[in-house]
């Protein structure tokens, strides 16, 4: 059973098009959802903790938000760095387990 | 950065050899993890470890085993290595249970 499950799978953007990635999870007793920036060949970079809904945190063009049930990252004026896959995570019903999402492959055009 | 490192960074080997890849720390975090990364999978967790000497399995465990005889160092073993074990293999640290989890750089592993 899918526990995260992101959408879309990939996005295309123009520079400065804003836009939203979702994030959808349906683990029982939320221990934090986690949003993490992938670029080719490289580690995930850490972005972003939120703990309860109603929670937003900020990071340059970056901002992100959650609910009971999903999770949204804004893109506000993107530029073509912010080409990368973003991915989203939370810890499998309390355990020590981090879980996925497949991750939104983000094309930024200038 | 987290200070973490990984080796080797690529490695091409053959069906039924041994493997060792090796997760450096030097964050002094009491948690490390190793996860493989697949196309149509996403990232998944092969076993963690919450000290020294403290090990235990996750999603993918079968195939692997682990060791860690140091704070610093976490070892991942593939004993007898299969196509099927061709993929990415990360580590990560994280400094508390449930706490943010920090990556390495990766290991490509091709196995042949």
């Amino acid at each position: 059973e899918d526990q995260v499950t992101q959408s879309p799978e990939a996005l295309r953007l123009q520079e400065g098009e804003s836009s939203s990635l979702n994030c959808s999870y349906t683990v029982s007793g939320l221990r934090g959802l986690f949003w993490y920036r992938q670029d080719p060949g490289k580690g995930p970079e850490f972005l972003f903790t939120l703990y309860s809904a109603g929670e937003e945190k900020e990071k340059e063009r970056l901002k992100a938000t959650l609910t009971k049930k999903e999770s949204f990252l804004h893109i506000t004026a993107p530029k073509p760095e912010d080409s990368a896959t973003y991915l989203c995570a939370v810890y499998q019903g309390g355990s020590e387990k981090l879980v996925f999402g497949k991750g939104t492959k983000l094309t930024v055009n200038p | 950065d987290a200070g973490i490192t990984q080796s080797p960074r690529h490695k091409v080997t053959e069906t039924g050899t041994p493997v060792t890849l090796r997760c450096h720390q030097t964050e002094n975090h009491r948690y490390m993890y190793w996860y493989r990364q697949d196309p149509g999978h996403g990232l998944r967790l092969i076993h963690y470890s919450y000290g020294v000497k403290d090990t235990d399995k996750g999603e993918v465990s079968d195939g692997y085993s682990v060791s860690r005889s140091k704070t610093e160092d976490f070892l991942l073993t593939l004993e007898s290595a299969t196509s099927s074990q061709t993929s990415v293999y990360f580590c990560a640290i994280s400094e508390t249970r449930l706490d943010t989890q920090y990556f390495g750089p990766g290991t490509r592993l091709t196995v042949l």
